[in-house]
């Protein structure tokens, strides 16, 4: 299985800063026939069901704010949250699907500094 | 719009079987793929498996292999998921999701979800 680790386990962040989250995996999930890094973003918040945000490493989904932003490839990937509001008070996990069993990472959660 | 409707809270005791419901509402084909996700408390989502019933196949993650059973009824647009064996580490949040795409290896990511059901294992 390939596993997926995420850092900071948490972050606190000041209203219209920057909050950054990476994210490991044990091997690449980039695909080599097409270029593409088979890793996603979601977010969660508290009694809701995961909210997909950005696939493909970077593609943002549409109606996610642009304050929000995917890179990274192969093996190391970032979740970046610009001018953070709070409404982006969540956690939030990246997922492969490179290979199966598909994998999340353990969350990262967001709070207000 | 197409949604996702799961069947309610479930209570179940050490060894017995669950299954839960996700109808696909709105417009939805018949022939809509369909993955499972749970989630315990205060951990991060885990991936079950998925059907996809316009071809007939199912895929499941290994650890749910030998428990887990994935099933389509077309005629209702309904998924169910049917778990046995039931051990107080079942107890979680489970959660039926579309795929935009599935291919062989199953479905790849989420980008609609259903609102969950409780299952709750205890004696």
């Amino acid at each position: 299985d390939i596993t997926m680790t995420q850092s900071p386990d948490s972050l606190a962040v000041s209203l219209g800063e920057r909050a950054t989250i990476n994210c490991k995996s044990s091997q690449s999930v980039l695909n080599t026939s097409n270029n593409k890094n088979y890793l996603v973003w979601y977010q969660q918040k508290p009694g809701q069901p995961p909210k997909l945000l950005i696939s493909w490493a970077s593609t943002r989904e549409s109606g996610v704010p642009d304050r929000f932003s995917g890179s990274g490839s192969g093996t190391d990937f970032t979740l970046t949250i610009s001018n953070l509001q709070a409404e982006d008070v969540a956690v939030y996990y990246c997922q492969q699907y490179y290979g199966v069993p598909r994998t999340f990472g353990q969350g990262t959660k967001v709070e207000i500094k | 719009q197409v949604q996702l409707v799961q069947s309610g809270a479930e209570v179940k005791k050490p060894g017995s079987s669950v299954r839960v419901s996700c109808k696909a509402s709105g417009g939805a084909s018949a022939s809509l793929a369909i993955g499972w996700v749970r989630q315990a408390p205060g951990q991060g989502p885990e991936w079950m498996g998925g059907i996809n019933p316009m071809f007939g196949t199912t895929i499941y993650a290994q650890k749910f292999q030998v428990r887990l059973t994935i099933t389509a009824d077309k005629s209702t647009n309904t998924v169910f998921m049917e778990l046995r064996s039931l051990t107080s580490d079942d107890s979680a949040v489970y959660y039926c999701a579309k795929p935009p795409y599935y291919d062989r290896s199953g479905p790849f990511y989420f980008d609609l979800w259903g609102q969950g059901t409780l299952v709750t294992v205890s004696s």
